[in-house]
């Protein structure tokens, strides 16, 4: 069984609208992290939740993109008004940071 | 700048070769981590490192920190080992490297 799940594993969104990805379920973990890999380019780190705050993130998580862990399991990463360029594969993983780190299957957001 | 340079981009090795992909990294760091990617697009860690060496079946990671290079060698390949290798550095965040992609033919 896998350590995180993550629904959908495709997305395909018009531009403008929100999109909400999923890790599912977790749970008794503290720290849990978003990454995106843009086709062909290399895994980029967005942001990292710890103990349901945001204790780091990176220049690339700006005011669209917001994270949460509404009901103490699911971790959701939100997009408020998606762009052409957020197309990419997003994964969820817990730890990572200076522990073993645990990745999702990964969801591929395509933005149209 | 990339702060986190891997060598080779692509490798191709024979089944059975030994195989060495190599890390430099240029800040500093409280672990460095390995990971593997499949054709699919799923990551897989296969080591966290924060001194010395590390040693998981036919795979072997070693850390330099003085140096700041780690080196990730897979004794015996076959092709199942062909994947994308990505090593990730734990900096004020996570930085990661481009990846090498390794086929290795039967």
């Amino acid at each position: 069984e896998p350590e995180v799940t993550q629904t959908p594993s495709h997305q395909v969104t018009q531009m403008g609208q929100e999109v909400i990805l999923r890790c599912v379920p977790i749970s008794n973990h503290l720290y849990f992290y978003w990454y995106r890999q843009i086709l062909g380019q290399k895994v980029e780190f967005l942001v990292s939740f710890y103990n349901n705050e945001i204790s780091e993130k990176s220049e690339i998580f700006d005011d669209q993109f917001s994270v949460e862990r509404p009901d103490g399991s699911n971790f959701t990463l939100k997009i408020r008004s998606t762009k052409l360029e957020d197309s990419a594969m997003y994964f969820c993983a817990r730890g990572g940071m200076n522990t073993e780190a645990f990745f999702g299957q990964g969801t591929r957001l395509t933005v149209v | 700048k990339n702060e986190v340079e891997q060598s080779p981009q692509n490798l191709t090795a024979q089944e059975g070769e030994f195989i060495t992909i190599n890390c430099s990294y240029s800040v500093g760091i409280s672990a460095l981590h390995w990971l593997q990617q499949h054709p699919g697009g799923g990551i897989v860690s296969l080591f966290m490192l924060s001194s010395g060496k590390k040693k998981h079946g036919r795979l072997i990671a070693t850390i330099n920190i003085q140096e700041k290079h780690s080196s990730l060698h897979i004794t015996a390949s076959h092709p199942r080992d062909s994947a994308v290798y990505i090593c990730a550095v734990r900096s004020n965040d996570m930085r990661f490297g481009a990846g090498t992609r390794l086929t290795v033919k039967p």
